[in-house]
């Protein structure tokens, strides 16, 4: 079993629309979740993270962490073409941080 | 130059070649890693850096051979490649004090082409 699932997508959707990206884990050991956004021909960047279990909200993008089902979610309103990139879910150990295949997200103006 | 330099952007080489790739953090950073991002595949960590010891190598074949002069240079060295190797490799640093969550910084990668 993969440390970290996660669909790769494409996803495509509207300008406006209410994008749900998701990632299962296996390890319950790992306290620190992460979304990272890869643009095309850059390396990626951390979007967000969060601690443990809850939401965290910063303007459109909110992550979400339920660690009794081991599951992470990033949420994006109002989405816009700017949003199109490949969302990476990652999970934190020591020196380590494990990574989903990431998600490329196309929103279309 | 800021964040997190490679070079070079993309590479083509033979199988036979040798070459490196170069990272450069100008971040003050205390730890560096080397990551391989294959399509449809999740990013895979071949080594880590800590305070210019190596602290993590999972299981690299030794084509790959890293080396950490100083705490912001990261050189690969590569050798004798397959074309399975053909990816783009990214470098990333961070500052690491122990427990806490400390930002990744990744540079734009290396496209590499092993023909």
């Amino acid at each position: 079993q993969k440390e970290v699932e996660q669909d790769p997508g494409p996803l495509s959707v509207p300008e406006g629309a209410i994008v749900s990206l998701n990632c299962t884990y296996s390890n319950s050991a790992f306290q620190y979740f992460m979304w990272y956004r890869q643009y095309s021909r850059k390396g990626p960047e951390l979007l967000m993270y969060t601690y443990s279990s809850g939401n965290k909200e910063d303007g459109r993008f909110t992550a979400q962490v339920d660690k009794s089902s081991k599951y992470i979610s990033l949420f994006i309103r109002d989405s816009q073409p700017s949003d199109s990139a490949t969302y990476l879910c990652a999970i934190r150990g020591t020196y380590k941080y494990i990574f989903g295949t990431g998600t490329r997200l196309k929103v279309l103006a | 130059e800021t964040g997190v330099t490679q070079t070079p952007r993309h590479l083509v080489m033979g199988m036979t070649n040798k070459k490196s790739l170069k990272c450069e953090q100008h971040l003050g950073h205390n730890a560096m890693y080397w990551y391989k991002q294959s399509a449809k595949k999740p990013l895979e960590l071949m080594f880590v850096y800590s305070l210019e010891e190596r602290v993590e190598n999972n299981s690299v074949p030794s084509r790959f051979s890293p080396e950490c002069p100083n705490s912001s240079h990261l050189f690969l060295h590569l050798h004798t490649l397959q074309p399975e190797d053909s990816a783009l490799y990214l470098c990333a640093s961070s500052q690491e004090r122990g427990k806490g969550l400390y930002e990744q910084y990744f540079g734009p990668g290396t496209r590499l082409t092993v023909t």
